[in-house]
């Protein structure tokens, strides 16, 4: 099993400042099969990005990936009131997908 | 417009069983691999199983091998979680979700006496 570490648990920034989360695997991540998640409360997760890099339809730019191997990068930049809540990434590219533990980001 | 809706879940005593559905629509659900991901109250995103496209692949996390069986009917559009020997730790809402996205709103299962 891939195991997903996320950092930092908790990152307070205020609107308008850059967020960089970070997800490190303890193996190579397959095909760079990474996909990053945003979460609000009560709701269901919602794709932000696929493939580490690409973006999922209707997602702003504003939201970029980077990151191979077992370092991935989820950067937010210019942060909008709408964009404070967790952050998970997960890989599928083994054959047990698995989920990072999440950064929630809150408002400083 | 692409729909997963959830259902069957419910408060089951430790030991229980319990049988969700996963219903689709808004796309060609035959196409799809799907995927169950679970989270327990308050905390994170666990994996629990996946099927491709014609139910002949099947995995597991390694904590529910054994007690559930995830399947599909394609005819009737629909995914299954069948959930047996239920634990308390197996309390969690139940996402249904095609492929990465999108996701149901989830169900909700609680195991408890």
């Amino acid at each position: 099993e891939i195991v997903l570490t996320q950092s930092p648990g908790t990152l307070s920034l205020s609107p308008g400042e850059s967020a960089t989360l970070s997800c490190r695997a303890s193996q190579s991540v397959s095909s760079d099969y990474l996909a990053w998640y945003q979460q609000k409360p009560g709701q269901a997760p919602r794709l932000l990005i696929y493939g580490a890099s690409s973006r999922a339809t209707g997602i702003p730019d504003r939201f970029s990936g980077s990151g191979s191997g077992t370092d991935f990068t989820l950067t937010i930049s210019r942060l909008e009131p709408e964009d404070f809540a967790v952050y998970y990434c997960q890989q599928y590219g083994s054959l047990q997908d698995t989920f990072g533990g999440g950064t929630k980001l809150e408002i400083k | 417009e692409v729909q997963l809706v959830e259902s069957g879940g419910g408060l089951v005593q430790p030991g229980g069983s319990l049988r969700l559905s996963c219903t689709a629509s808004g796309f060609n659900f035959s196409n799809y691999w799907m995927t169950w991901v679970r989270q327990a109250p308050g905390k994170g995103l666990e994996w629990v199983a996946n099927i491709d496209e014609d139910g002949s692949d099947k995995y597991y996390v390694d904590s529910v091998k054994g007690r559930f069986t995830i399947s599909r009917d394609n005819a009737k559009r629909s995914l299954y979680l069948q959930l047996k020997s239920l634990r308390a730790e197996d309390t969690a809402v139940y996402y249904c979700v095609r492929g990465l996205d999108p996701w149901g709103q989830g169900t909700l299962v609680t195991v408890s006496s």
